[in-house]
């Protein structure tokens, strides 16, 4: 697609239940990023994947928090056991190159995000 | 631990003056600084970014500025516009790290008075 896609766009769950946030980057975007924003903070990192390998997780919060990336394209962050913390805004972007190096903006388009509400 | 602190929660300038937002970072290891535009309901969108071995980078009417002694950033917009009001985030890197991680600052909310 032009744009790098995630559903759904918002989402409203039970404290308890699991919940997966769907992306879909950008046709040929060999770099996908997830990253969180919760109310009043700034864009929290979670996890990269380059190809269908994460060589960086170490901003997921917990056990609780899980991804996967398939066929170098679409990519789904699994929270299971919501709690009413995880309520944030998910933010996926992707990227064409495996660095920055070479690009103004860093090659980073962000998708418009998922809101996750826990009740 | 907050590598990149955006102190300032808002800001509230007139329409045709000049709005400055501040950046602060605390790792030396960041080379590539940039600021991000966000409306609501979208994702952000790239505005300008900056070298550590520039001190100054201007697109139209966006300059950033760049103090590396001082591990300061500043984003210049003149003159304000309505359309300026959203949020803006610096985020910084370094090309030492394979992955182009990105580290954002909390946002700054500009508000441009017409």
């Amino acid at each position: 697609g032009a744009g790098v896609s995630q559903s759904p766009s918002n989402k409203v769950t039970e404290k308890g239940k699991d919940v997966e946030l769907r992306c879909d980057p950008i046709s040929g975007h060999t770099a996908l990023y997830w990253y969180r924003q919760s109310l009043g903070q700034g864009l929290e990192f979670l996890i990269y994947f380059q190809g269908n390998s994460a060589p960086d997780k170490s901003g997921l919060p917990s056990d609780r928090f899980s991804a996967e990336r398939t066929g170098g394209s679409v990519s789904t962050l699994t929270i299971q056991r919501t709690q009413q913390e995880d309520s944030a805004v998910y933010l996926c972007a992707s990227s064409s190159r495996l660095s920055g190096r070479g690009f103004s903006n860093y090659g980073y388009t962000f998708g418009s995000g998922t809101r996750l509400t826990v009740v | 631990d907050q590598q990149v602190k955006q102190n300032s929660p808002s800001l509230s300038v007139q329409e045709g003056r000049i709005s400055i937002l501040n950046c602060d970072y605390t790792n030396s290891m960041f080379d590539y600084f940039l600021w991000y535009k966000k409306y609501p309901a979208e994702g952000p969108t790239f505005l300008i970014s900056i070298s550590s071995i520039k001190d100054k980078n201007e697109d139209g009417r966006f300059t950033v500025f760049l103090n590396k002694s001082a591990k300061h950033l500043s984003l210049h917009i003149v003159p304000s516009q309505p359309g300026d009001s959203a949020v803006y985030f610096c985020a910084a890197s370094d090309f030492t790290g394979a992955n182009s991680k990105l580290t954002f600052g909390k946002g700054i909310t500009l508000s441009v008075r017409p």
